[in-house]
């Protein structure tokens, strides 16, 4: 089946720094790739769509300039929370769908806990 | 806007119990569902989902759900469930407007633990 990896699978950070999370699709093309957000004991929210060769689509209430997200080839898409703080601290976790096929089906990666200072 | 409600937190049961998951959502209009299982350290893997037709869907590992569309809801059984069943369960929907698709609004998870 599809795969999808994340790396890292999980960061500390200081309050202020900057860090970048990659999704890749690894055996398939994922033209589009969707980064959710998790906070504990609570659902999967869908921050951004994140669409290859464009920008990406921000979902209400989530700042673009703190996460920006980079889907630079069919196989990568990456969110750098920039200037994190300590309420960025969360479980961020991407997916996709396979490339021309439809998005309601859609393959997730295992996920990152970062941990801001 | 649409939402999705999973009635249980945490279902402790066990071996060979049968097993409901409660899921109901908010919109009128068509929807794709789905159930995602989460098992411990790993990543959302799909169980099944419903787009059409039959409203008894079978999934893998022996999970079923059915759409009852007058109830709104997507509940997800097992007959007998099994000490490796013990995993977070999500429920899905994916809201289509006029043809469009929608984005996947996920459920806050069920904790099933199941004791051997």
């Amino acid at each position: 089946g599809a795969v999808v990896s994340q790396h890292p699978s999980w960061v500390i950070c200081k309050s202020g720094t900057s860090v970048k999370i990659e999704c890749r699709s690894l055996d398939f093309q994922a033209t589009t790739m969707f980064w959710y957000r998790q906070f504990p004991k609570q659902s999967l929210m869908l921050m951004a769509t994140s669409n290859e060769g464009s920008k990406a689509t921000y979902e209400q209430g989530v700042e673009k300039d703190k996460f920006l997200i980079n889907h630079a080839s069919l196989t990568l898409s990456t969110l750098t929370v920039t200037s994190a703080h300590p309420e960025d601290s969360s479980f961020y976790i991407c997916s996709a769908p396979i490339a021309g096929a439809s998005t309601d089906t859609q393959y997730f990666g295992p996920g990152t806990r970062l941990t801001v200072l | 806007a649409q939402s999705v409600s999973q009635h249980n937190h945490h279902v402790i049961l066990s071996e060979a119990a049968s097993l409901e998951l409660g899921c109901n959502y908010s919109y009128g209009g068509t929807v794709n569902l789905f159930w995602y299982v989460q098992y411990p350290g790993q990543h959302l893997q799909l169980l099944l989902k419903y787009f059409s037709g039959d409203p008894l869907v079978k999934g893998i590992k022996g999970f079923e759900a059915e759409f009852i569309k007058s109830k709104f809801s997507f509940n997800l059984r097992k007959p007998s469930v099994q000490w490796s069943d013990t995993a977070e369960y999500f429920c899905a929907v994916n809201a289509r407007y006029g043809g469009s698709q929608g984005n996947l609004i996920f459920g806050k998870g069920t904790k099933l633990s199941v004791k051997p």
